[in-house]
Formats: structure tokens, sequence, C-alpha cells
């Protein structure tokens, strides 16, 4: 049973402060690691997208992979409010579909 | 462009009644999904499409659920008869390219079953 583990949290972090969300997975075929947004109510978003091992920057979020280790993290640099949301971690292995894990419910008061 | 359309948003009936979803993927995309989604949990897939194929349903309850994908664009997910446990978003997402997990997901069909 391939699994996706995520600490569902919820996370709360003050405004402008960094946000670390991580996430490992049991199968080492994995080939691609992903993060989607999704907000209350809301369908999720594709925000990062990680395939080899090291980091990955866009804006404010950062994305690490770890194959050694089977972990994946998101880095959220100047957490605003509007960064509220669950943040599921999400595993592609070729000849299968996307795995997701339950989400980690994120929190940035102001 | 376009993105994945789902319809009904909401749909409210009471168990043993059946129930349909449809989904119209982003023009172009091949591989078209359906994941179902319980509050509080990831989306989990039902059925995954490469045009008109189904290439993955493993995790489909047939004895109730069936999809079909007709010409390899709009597809459709049918619930009969529906139980309890079937309330949950039924959501659809699509994507361009094969071996991707880059998905684009609908808005999600909200199921209470009464």
């Amino acid at each position: 049973q391939k699994e996706v583990e995520q600490n569902s949290g919820p996370l709360s972090v003050p405004e402008g402060a960094i946000a670390s969300l991580n996430c490992t997975y049991s199968d080492r075929g994995s080939q691609s690691f992903f993060w989607y947004r999704q907000y209350s109510g809301k369908s999720p978003e594709l925000i990062m997208s990680i395939y080899s091992n090291g980091d990955k920057e866009d804006g404010r979020f950062t994305a690490q992979l770890n194959k050694a280790s089977q972990y994946v993290s998101l880095l959220i640099r100047d957490s605003q409010p509007s960064d509220s949301a669950t943040y599921l971690c999400a595993v592609f292995q070729a000849g299968t579909a996307l795995i997701f894990g339950k989400g980690t419910t994120l929190s940035v008061s102001s | 462009e376009a993105g994945v359309v789902q319809s009904p948003r909401y749909k409210i009936i009471e168990k043993k009644q059946p129930v349909a979803f449809w989904c119209n993927p982003i023009s172009g995309h091949n591989t078209l999904y359906w994941y179902l989604q319980n509050l509080g949990q990831g989306p989990e897939l039902l059925i995954r499409y490469e045009n008109e194929e189904a290439v993955d349903d493993s995790q489909l309850p047939k004895d109730r659920f069936s999809a079909e994908r007709l010409k390899g664009v709009d597809s459709t997910l049918k619930i009969q008869p529906a139980e309890l446990g079937d309330s949950a978003v039924y959501l659809c997402a699509s994507s361009s390219v094969l071996g991707t997990g880059e998905l684009f997901f609908g808005e999600g069909s909200r199921l209470t079953v009464l």
C-alpha cells in the first residue's frame, strides 16, 4: 500500500514567520512530488512541483526533496494570512495516479 | 482557457437513490481523473482515464459506482444506489501530459446522502 504521510496540524504561525510543512512517502519508486494548496470549500490547486533531490524555490515558496530519506517539505517564507489553507503533499509514480496525503492545515495569524 | 467544469456543484438525495456527476476537462487534456474527498482527508482516486480507456479503476466500488468517458472528452460518474457513506466531494481533474502529477481540478460536486 503506497502511503503519503502528513501531520494534519493545525500548524499556527504568526504573520511574517516561516511555515514548514513536512511529508514522508513509502514508495521508493516515486518519481515526482507535488504540493497542492486547498482553501476551505475549494478544490486543490498546484503550487509547487519537485523532481530531483535538493531545493526548488518559487517566490516565497521552497520545496525540498530528499529521496534517500523519502522526505518532502514545503517552506513558506514571510507567511501571510492569505496562506491559511490546507496543504496537500502528493506523490507520483509512472503508470499510476497521483497519491495524496491527508493534508496539513496552516493558520497564519495577523 | 476554460478550466475543468463539473456539475452539479451540490446534490442532496435520499439513500438508495441514483446520482450522476458530469465533468468536462480542459480542452486537449487526454487524462481525466475522478477523485473522492472526505472531510479532513486528501483526495482518493476512483478512476483514471487515458482518452476513452479506463486505465486504473481498481479503487472504484464497482457494485454501485460506474463511470464512462465517451469520445474521450466528457465523463460521467454514477452511483446507484447511493449509501449514507457516499456523502463526500467528488472531484474531477485533468492533465495534459501522460505520466504527470500536474493536475487541474474542477470545483467538485458535493454529495449529501440522507
